[in-house]
């Protein structure tokens, strides 16, 4: 199976600054099959992007998804409050689908 | 606006049979996607459980494939989930979710609010 490694753990940041959060597959992902998620506490997890730079219906454009083959990159441009939160990336490129362990972004 | 509900026991002994439901509103799922089953837990992180369309067509996780079973019932707008013989290593949040199909099964485009289960020995 594909194995999804992202970094960092955590990143510790303010409201208002660039977040970038990495996800690294284990063999190259053709045609960008990647979707990455937000789960806030105690809510269920939310779609923001899939094929890897397409904004899910309703997503604010300060996310924003880039990457290709092994290595994938999602930036949130400017933090709002609500953006403090945990993020997955997934692949749908093989069976079974799989996600990465989650990257935390918590209030500097 | 499409709604996902989770429902079934929290605690679960061990060796036993995990029987869960998803609730589906705002939308009925006999008008298409697949209907999957994931679960998150500190020692696996998110995993692909199974998924399933409304005429009962499945794929399943190669890892669980033995041990899951899922069904789907039109007429509540329904779907569950089984899983046999529980360890401690199932116990998890169960998430049931909205599967899109592009080009196969591809990502997950809502989820329920996970229901937590506890296996106990």
């Amino acid at each position: 199976e594909i194995v999804l490694t992202q970094s960092p753990a955590t990143l510790s940041l303010s409201p208002g600054e660039r977040a970038t959060l990495s996800c690294r597959a284990s063999q190259s992902l053709s045609n960008n099959y990647l979707a990455w998620y937000q789960q806030n506490p105690g809510q269920a997890p939310r779609l923001l992007i899939h094929g890897a730079s397409s904004r899910a219906t309703g997503i604010p454009d300060r996310f924003s998804g880039s990457g290709s083959g092994t290595d994938f990159t999602l930036t949130i441009s400017r933090l709002e409050p609500e953006d403090f939160a945990v993020y997955f990336c997934q692949q749908y490129l093989t069976s079974p689908r799989t996600f990465g362990q989650g990257t935390k972004v918590e209030t500097k | 606006q499409v709604q996902l509900q989770e429902s079934g026991p929290g605690l679960v002994k061990a060796s036993e049979t995990l029987s869960l439901t998803c609730t589906v509103t705002g939308y009925s799922i006999s008008d298409g996607y697949y209907w999957a089953w994931i679960r998150h837990s500190p020692g696996k992180g998110l995993e692909w459980i199974g998924s399933i369309y409304y005429s009962g067509t499945t794929y399943y996780n190669p890892f669980l494939t033995s041990r899951v079973t899922m069904s789907a019932d039109t007429s509540k707008n329904q779907f569950s989930l089984k899983l046999t013989s529980m360890t401690a290593a199932d116990t998890a949040v169960y998430y049931c979710a909205r599967d899109v199909v592009v080009t196969g099964l591809n990502w997950f485009d809502a989820w329920g609010q996970g229901s937590l289960v506890i296996v106990s020995s």
